[in-house]
């Protein structure tokens, strides 16, 4: 079946600093990739997506490219704020699971000013 | 981007009762919904997918008397937690596949129960 491993958290940064939040996916099919963010008593938002091998999904200078060849989808954000503190959640949706969400466990993010 | 609703935001029932929350795509009209739920600082778990027009399908272990989902139209969805008790106190989130985009669901806000 399809699953989602993701980088344990919880992850606390400066602002300013560099961030990398690994995922990687087992998949049957041919998933489509994304990565949710979900501030404090909310529901979640996508931040941003990729459907295909050696697609890079990019928002609010967040970045994360689709390797095929690692099975995986790292997130990576050159420079930090306080205001991307947050849960980040690494997903897949795959045609053989009727397009169902799989989530990863999520990783927690603070930035300390 | 697309926005999906959630009523109540938050609701406090006493044990016994039934809650009904609604789920609504404001924007694009959603065939397919999905209902989550949601354990303190946990992923989120996949309850069921509800289908407009058609009998929802519920993840294993997932107790289908006892979470009542109705899709009647193509932008509402409800989830009523009958004979509530405190176990099922959570976050409930609710998302809605857009069919323009069929591989992004929009996420609702989500409610937060709690179980007297």
């Amino acid at each position: 079946g399809n699953s989602v491993t993701q980088m344990e958290g919880p992850v606390t940064l400066s602002e300013e600093a560099f961030l990398t939040i690994n995922c990687t996916y087992t998949a049957t099919g041919y998933p489509s990739l994304f990565w949710y963010v979900q501030y404090p008593g909310e529901g979640l938002q996508l931040l941003l997506k990729a459907t295909k091998a050696d697609d890079k999904g990019s928002n609010k200078g967040f970045e994360a490219t689709y390797r095929k060849e690692t099975t995986s989808f790292h997130l990576e954000k050159g420079s930090v704020q306080v205001s991307d503190s947050a849960v980040y959640f690494c997903a897949l949706s795959d045609l053989g699971s009727a397009r169902q969400l799989t989530f990863g466990s999520g990783t927690q993010l603070t930035v300390l000013p | 981007g697309a926005v999906v609703s959630q009523h109540p935001s938050r609701v406090i029932c006493k044990s016994g009762t039934s809650v009904k929350i609604e789920c609504r795509s404001l924007d694009f009209q959603a065939t397919t919904m999905f209902w989550y739920r949601q354990f303190p600082k946990q992923s989120l778990m996949l309850m069921a997918t509800s289908n407009e027009g058609s009998k929802a399908t519920y993840e294993q272990g997932v107790e289908k008397d006892k979470f009542l989902i109705n899709h009647a139209s193509l932008t509402l969805s409800t989830l009523t937690v009958t004979s509530a008790h405190p176990e099922d106190s959570s976050f409930y989130i609710c998302s809605a596949r857009d069919p323009g985009l069929t591989d992004t669901q929009y996420f609702g806000p989500g409610t937060r129960l709690t179980v007297l």
